[in-house]
C-alpha cells in the first residue's frame, strides 16, 4: 500500500524538550517537505529535501532541524528553540519539479 | 518572488448550484498550478493541476479550473456542489525556472461551506 505515513498522529511536548516527528515514504518520491499548518495561515514551508543527504530551509526554519539519510525517511526535529512549535505538521513528497506533492496525514503537536 | 492569493477566507453556497473558489498567482517563468482538499484534521488531497496545454483543466470529484495567464488566475470549479464537498480548499504554485528545486507555495485557504 503505497503513501506517506507520519507518525505519531497526536503529540505532546513539555516546555524545553525537542521532540520528532516521522515521515517515511514508499513512492520512490526525489523531494520531500515539512510544512506547518496554523489556523488563516494556510501553510508555511519549513525545511524541503531534493535528494538524500541535502536539504534547504524553507521560510519558517528557525527551531527545527531535519535530516536526509534515507531515500524514504525525513524526520523533522522540532527543538526547544523553537517558540511556539503548538501546530498541525503536514510532511508530503514528489517526484520532482513540476508534478503534484502527496501528503501524510499530519502530527498534531501540543505544547503542554 | 513566488506567491499565492486566496481573495475570499469562505465561500457559501446551496448544494446544487455552481461553486467558484478564487485563486490569483505571481511567479517567475510558467506556472505550475495545483489546488488540493483538506478535510479536518487530515492531510491534503490532490485535485488537479495545469502544467501546460489545454486552459480548462479537470480533476477528481468533478471539480475543474481554468488557468487564465492574462489574469494571473487559476479558480476552481464545480457545476454543481454537494454537501460532502464542504472542506478546505487550497490553492499551490510552483515557478518553472531551472536550477534547484522550486519552492511549492500554498495560499491561505478557503473554506467551502456547501448548505443542504
Amino acid at each position: 500500500d503505497g503513501g506517506i505515513t507520519q507518525s505519531p498522529k497526536y503529540l505532546f511536548r513539555k516546555e524545553g524538550q525537542n521532540v520528532t516527528l516521522s515521515c517515511e515514504q514508499n513512492l520512490n518520491h526525489d523531494a520531500m517537505y515539512w510544512y506547518r499548518q496554523d489556523p488563516g495561515q494556510g501553510l508555511r514551508l519549513i525545511y524541503y529535501s531534493q535528494i538524500v543527504n541535502d536539504f534547504q530551509k524553507g521560510d519558517i526554519a528557525e527551531g527545527y532541524s531535519v535530516s536526509r539519510e534515507k531515500k524514504e525517511s525525513f524526520p523533522l526535529t522540532v527543538t526547544s528553540a523553537q517558540k511556539n512549535p503548538t501546530a498541525f505538521y503536514l510532511c508530503a513528497s514528489s517526484i520532482y519539479q513540476n508534478t503534484e506533492a502527496f501528503f501524510g496525514q499530519g502530527t498534531r503537536l501540543t505544547v503542554v | 518572488a513566488q506567491s499565492v492569493a486566496q481573495p475570499e477566507d469562505q465561500v457559501n453556497v446551496a448544494e446544487g448550484n455552481p461553486l467558484t473558489v478564487k485563486c490569483t498567482y505571481s511567479v517567475s517563468g510558467n506556472p505550475y498550478l495545483f489546488w488540493y482538499v483538506q478535510y479536518p484534521n487530515r492531510g491534503l488531497q490532490f485535485l488537479l493541476k495545469y502544467i501546460t496545454g489545454d486552459n480548462l483543466v479537470k480533476g477528481s470529484y468533478g471539480f475543474e479550473a481554468e488557468f487564465n495567464k492574462s489574469q494571473t488566475s487559476f479558480h476552481l470549479k464545480k457545476p454543481s456542489a454537494l454537501v460532502s464537498d464542504s472542506a478546505l480548499y487550497f490553492c499551490a504554485v510552483r515557478g518553472d525556472y531551472g536550477g534547484a528545486t522550486n519552492k511549492l507555495i500554498f495560499g491561505t485557504g478557503t473554506l467551502l461551506a456547501v448548505q443542504p
